[in-house]
């Protein structure tokens, strides 16, 4: 059973252009969401996070949204950069009430930003 | 800088070999967790501690996995009678709520 799923493998954008990546969880006790950019041989880079009391989150070009309701998120990266081609993961958590504070991750969308 | 050392980086292994793969957090973190990637996956999680004690593991954990953190820093986890199926990327992760920092992992490729 898939709690958090990313349904688009792969995205290729043109520079300079937003990249939208999407994201779809099923268990509503999470409530901490955390965005991460992996590149081959390395471990995953934290990217940016939103708590589930807040609907969208800001840190220079990536922009995190988050709808409750349809327990769906979203990030945004405005503009795109070749630089910012790589597998973008989508992580949720159960951050409060003491918890051990796992995340559970999507299977990740392969980002390409072409020249 | 990770804040998180894993050693050694890449580690190739005949089938059947034992290995073990050490994660040094650079400084105190109450909470230390293994997680393994495999290809075409997201990071699935293998076992957290609480400063020595290990306090949840994964059902992907089989026996012939075993994890240690004897002092509450550095940890080890080991694997036995290593298979094909256990050739992943193994990574650490020293949160500190709500921030989760990973290492740069280790490859593991049984071959």
């Amino acid at each position: 059973d898939q709690q958090v799923k990313q349904n688009s493998p792969s995205l290729s954008v043109q520079e300079g252009r937003i990249s939208i990546l999407n994201c779809d969880y099923t268990n509503s006790m999470f409530d901490y969401f955390l965005w991460y950019k992996k590149y081959p041989a390395e471990g995953p880079t934290f990217l940016i996070s939103i708590s589930s009391i807040k609907d969208k989150n800001e840190d220079g070009r990536f922009t995190v949204f988050l709808n409750k309701s349809a327990k769906h998120l979203s990030l945004h990266i405005v503009p795109s950069q070749p630089g910012d081609s790589a597998v973008y993961f989508c992580a949720a958590s159960t951050y409060s009430g003491g918890s051990n504070y796992k995340l559970t991750f999507g299977k990740g969308t392969l980002l390409t930003v072409n020249p | 800088d990770t804040g998180v050392s894993q050693d050694p980086r890449h580690k190739i292994t005949k089938r059947g070999q034992n290995v073990t793969f050490r994660c040094d957090p650079i400084s105190e973190h109450n909470r230390l967790y293994w997680y393994r990637q495999t290809l075409g996956q997201g990071p699935e999680f293998l076992t957290y501690f609480q400063n020595e004690a290990q306090l949840e593991k994964s059902r992907l954990l089989s026996d012939r996995f075993s994890a240690e953190r004897p002092k509450g820093s550095f940890s080890t986890l080991e694997i036995q009678r290593t298979e094909q199926g256990d050739s992943a990327m193994y990574l650490c992760a020293t949160p500190k709520p709500p921030d989760y920092t990973f290492g740069s992992g280790t490859r593991l490729t049984v071959v």
